[in-house]
């Protein structure tokens, strides 16, 4: 079955760059029509988009956040690696990985639980 | 970028319908897909491709787009249908993709 997990700092501190990894089983990002995003949400507050990467390793990115972000994957681990640069205390937030089976314009069908990451010095 | 607009809170009734909307520029020309989020919980997919469901869903759970509106219809709601639901499009023309603000929806 597919399955998602994220992983990372609970913790940075402002300024520093936050690495995050999604690690994902049951499908593979070698295989056409598929795409692994990042989604985060402050608490409280909306789903935001931050960035997507599909089979092909073509990259998108929230237009707000885009010179802070960086998405890259390791088919060999079937991972996705997320890194944000500059990090403040409004991206605080819990953040998470999903899975798109098709174009980037169809549903995303799997999440993973998502990860608290906490920006406090 | 691209605005989708949702009303922050609906309440209905139990057995009643609710209606949550999702306003956007031309949304009818896109494929809208909504996701059920409870608290401390990941979102799950309720509707996809405007009408769609995935299986599992409910048939109470059904979905329409046009013009400027796409409308989330969750009838004969029940109290475990209390959550926050979130509308997502993917907006070509800029390559980015758009949630809505989200709508809580309190069964009374």
């Amino acid at each position: 079955q597919v399955t998602l997990r994220e992983s990372g700092p609970a913790m940075v501190k402002p300024t520093q760059t936050l690495t995050l990894t999604c690690t994902f089983s049951g499908f593979s990002l070698t295989t056409s029509a598929m795409c692994v995003s990042w989604i985060r949400q402050p608490p409280g507050k909306a789903l935001e988009w931050l960035a997507l990467i599909d089979w092909d390793d073509d990259k998108y990115y929230s237009t707000s956040l885009k010179t802070r972000l960086t998405i890259s994957k390791d088919t060999s681990k079937n991972q996705v690696v997320l890194t944000m640069t500059d990090m403040d205390p409004v991206d605080t937030a819990t953040y998470y990985c999903a899975r798109i089976r098709g174009t980037r314009m169809a549903p995303f069908d799997f999440w993973g639980q998502g990860t608290l990451v906490t920006v406090s010095s | 970028s691209y605005v989708l607009t949702q009303p922050p809170s609906v309440s209905v009734a139990p057995g009643q319908t609710a209606r949550l909307t999702c306003g956007g520029n031309n949304i009818g020309s896109k494929s809208v897909h909504w996701y059920q989020q409870k608290p401390g919980q990941a979102p799950v997919l309720v509707v996809f491709d405007d009408y769609d469901r995935p299986s599992g869903i409910p048939e109470r759970f059904s979905g329409s787009n046009s013009g400027n509106t796409a409308t989330l219809t969750i009838s004969w709601v029940e109290a475990g249908d209390e959550a926050d639901y979130y509308c997502q499009v993917w907006h070509s023309s800029s390559d980015h993709l758009g949630f809505g603000g989200g709508t809580k929806l309190t069964v009374l």
